[in-house]
């Protein structure tokens, strides 16, 4: 059971470029997240889904964007990077909504965008 | 919509004392309200939570305690050892809700 996996670990990115964050769980949860964690700081929700083919903006969507084609995985879209994207990326899961359940975290994906 | 205020920004005590980490919210209806504990460089991991119909949880060293009256809650750790340096966020959520709305973090210093 390798939990919620992410891919890549680092990425560095030229303003402008667009790269893909990929996620994937193999807890059968339903509910997934994207957060983003700048350095020193909080958690910040992204997109967040509750289900193949449903997703939701969380508090921080600009220049982000993502879909749920399967249970497994919830890859985050980021298109025509700027230096204010870059940030540690969080996939998380739970079985049920938040308010009920344990989320599961990814180890993160660090990225640079110069 | 919920807020959720964490004090202090950073708690250093001396290895052996207890610490303790405050949290607020704004929204009455609140009734789930996790704790999560991250360590350097890894993934936020959840340590102990507390529902509104309970006061007081214990998990070996730690405790969280909750004052629905006042809208705060607390974790209490006891004994801390170095393995206890980390960064330490709190949350709270409404069960018909899909999100966590999360404190800005404590870290915490244990001192040798």
């Amino acid at each position: 059971n390798a939990g919620v996996t992410q891919t890549p670990k680092f990425r560095i990115l030229k303003i402008g470029q667009s790269m893909t964050l990929q996620c994937a769980q193999d807890m059968n949860h339903n509910y997934m997240y994207w957060y983003r964690q700048d350095p020193g700081m909080g958690l910040k929700l992204i997109y967040y889904s509750v289900g193949a083919g449903i997703t939701d903006k969380g508090e921080v969507p600009n220049g982000y964007n993502v879909s749920r084609s399967t249970t497994e995985d919830f890859p985050l879209r980021l298109e025509l990077a700027a230096p204010s994207q870059t940030s540690v990326y969080f996939c998380a899961s739970s079985l049920t909504g938040a308010g009920y359940n344990e989320q599961f975290f990814g180890p993160g994906t660090r990225l640079t965008v110069l | 919509g919920e807020n959720v205020e964490q004090h202090p920004s950073t708690l250093s005590v001396q290895e052996g004392d207890s610490a303790v980490i405050k949290c607020t919210y704004s929204d009455s209806a609140s009734n789930y309200f996790p704790w999560y504990k991250q360590e350097l460089g890894k993934r936020p991991q959840l340590i102990i939570d507390i529902r509104s119909n309970v006061g007081e949880k214990k998990d070996q060293r730690i405790a969280v305690t909750l004052n629905k009256t006042a809208k705060h809650f607390s974790l209490h750790i006891t004994e801390t050892q170095p393995e206890d340096s980390a960064v330490y966020f709190c949350a709270a959520s409404i069960d018909s809700n899909y999100q966590l709305i999360w404190g800005a973090g404590t870290k915490l210093i244990i001192k040798p």
